[in-house]
């Protein structure tokens, strides 16, 4: 069964950098069959896509966060991580980890979600 | 960005009905939208696949249809555990984009 895991600092101070890790179990993400993503939640709302990363180190980023995000991965620690720079309360949130299965007709969805980690951008 | 909306937001149905939500998307998406149930302080959870496809595992009451804009889940028989937050999306097109949210809760 796989399970992904997030990792990281739950308070980020307005300005800085946000830095997220998910670590990956029971599944490899050098694989071409998925997407390795991010997306997140602010508290009582619905749920934006931050980007993904495929296993050659390509990423898709949101256009409404790419000028602040990096997403990048680490095959040989099972590990995908997020940067978000110069963040606001606004980023204020639950972040996610999920793998995104590809299928055959070109769609794809989330099968697999870590827990979540909120992160909270406050003085 | 493609434009999902759910309807309705919220719904209040017993257990043993039959409920059904949807969710048309700003322009055609073919069949490529999933359906997700999230439960309060857990991840969405995945039910449906390329519009009407069941995830291995989940209940057989839960069904997709649609394709183009307009879609629906349809959860046959509520069960107690059924009551949450449902959302749609779609992987027609990057920003990939999630519906509102529906709310299904106890009447």
């Amino acid at each position: 069964q796989v399970q992904l895991q997030e990792s990281g600092p739950g308070l980020v101070k307005p300005s800085e950098t946000l830095s997220l890790t998910c670590t990956v179990s029971g599944g490899s993400v050098n694989s071409g069959a998925y997407y390795w993503s991010w997306i997140r939640q602010p508290p009582g709302k619905g749920l934006e896509w931050i980007g993904y990363i495929y296993y050659t180190g390509s990423p898709n980023y949101n256009p409404s966060l790419k000028s602040r995000i990096t997403i990048s991965i680490d095959t040989s620690r099972n590990q995908f991580s997020l940067n978000l720079r110069s963040v606001t309360a606004a980023d204020t949130a639950v972040y996610y980890c999920a793998r995104e299965q590809i299928y055959s007709s070109g769609g794809s969805y989330h099968d697999f979600w870590g827990q979540g980690t909120l992160v909270t951008a406050s003085s | 960005d493609i434009q999902m909306t759910q309807s309705p937001s919220s719904l209040s149905a017993s257990v043993g009905d039959r409920v059904t939500i949807t969710c048309r998307a700003s322009q055609s998406i073919s069949s490529r939208l999933s359906w997700y149930q999230q439960k309060p302080g857990k991840a969405p959870h995945l039910l449906i696949y390329a519009a009407s496809s069941l995830q291995s595992g989940v209940p057989s009451r839960f069904s997709g249809s649609g394709s183009g804009t307009d879609f629906a889940l349809t959860i046959n028989s509520l069960q107690p555990e059924d009551f949450a937050t449902y959302y749609c999306q779609q992987s027609y097109t990057t920003p990939l984009t999630f519906g509102g949210g529906t709310k299904l809760e106890i009447k």
